[in-house]
């Protein structure tokens, strides 16, 4: 069985500041692991994947996440929020023997000016 | 746009009603996929439409039904649901074999009376 955690239903960013949005999984085998978001009244929309390589994987928009195989985790992170980056994220995971993954429960990033 | 259309945008409708809702991808995609987004939960997949994979998800109830008539239109038909069932209800669409991302529409927005 595959999952995902992500703790935190909040994040609160000042504009400029840093953000990170957390995640981590549990899946057999080589995890699958994808960042979407979602904007008010939207579907969600893909951010970035990782699949092997490199553990810090580049998205759009500027965001980022780090793949910590030892700690199960793959935190979405950006050097400096926007308030347009205001939305919902969700973190996904699958393994190698599923095209479907399972996804979090999502967190409200909220950026203030 | 996506590339994944959505039809209604927002529906409501009362328990004794049938309606359907429209997913319709142009996108080439193989595989199609509809999801229930209730707040602060974790996506529900509801249904799977796919060469390469099925999924019998025994927790839907009988309530909705599912339709695919081809590898472009995917339908969710609806009948004497309840309050609970009020969701907003994502389509999502995915290339054929060895992709990985989703493409998804803006969802319908379903509130039962």
């Amino acid at each position: 069985a595959q999952s995902v955690a992500q703790p935190e239903d909040q994040v609160n960013v000042a504009e400029g500041n840093p953000l990170t949005v957390k995640c981590t999984y549990s899946v057999s085998g080589n995890p699958y692991l994808f960042w979407y978001v979602q904007y008010p009244n939207r579907g969600l929309q893909f951010l970035l994947k990782y699949i092997t390589g490199d553990n810090l994987v580049k998205g759009s928009y500027g965001f980022e996440a780090e793949f910590n195989k030892s700690q199960t985790s793959f935190h979405l992170k950006k050097p400096s929020a926007l308030v347009s980056d205001s939305a919902l994220y969700f973190c996904a995971v699958r393994g190698g023997g599923s095209y479907i993954p399972t996804f979090g429960r999502g967190t409200s990033l909220i950026v203030h000016p | 746009e996506t590339g994944v259309t959505q039809t209604p945008r927002h529906l409501v409708m009362g328990m004794t009603n049938k309606k359907s809702l429209k997913c319709e991808q142009h996108l080439g995609h193989n595989a199609m996929y509809w999801y229930k987004q209730s707040a602060k939960k974790p996506l529900e997949l509801m249904f799977v439409y796919s060469l390469e994979e099925r999924v019998e998800n025994n927790s839907v109830p009988s309530r909705f039904s599912p339709e695919c008539p081809n590898s472009s239109h995917l339908f969710l038909h609806l009948h004497t649901l309840q309050p609970e069932d009020s969701a907003l209800y994502l389509c999502a669409s995915r290339p054929g074999q060895g992709s990985y991302g989703y493409t998804f529409g803006s969802g319908t927005r379903l509130t039962v009376v």
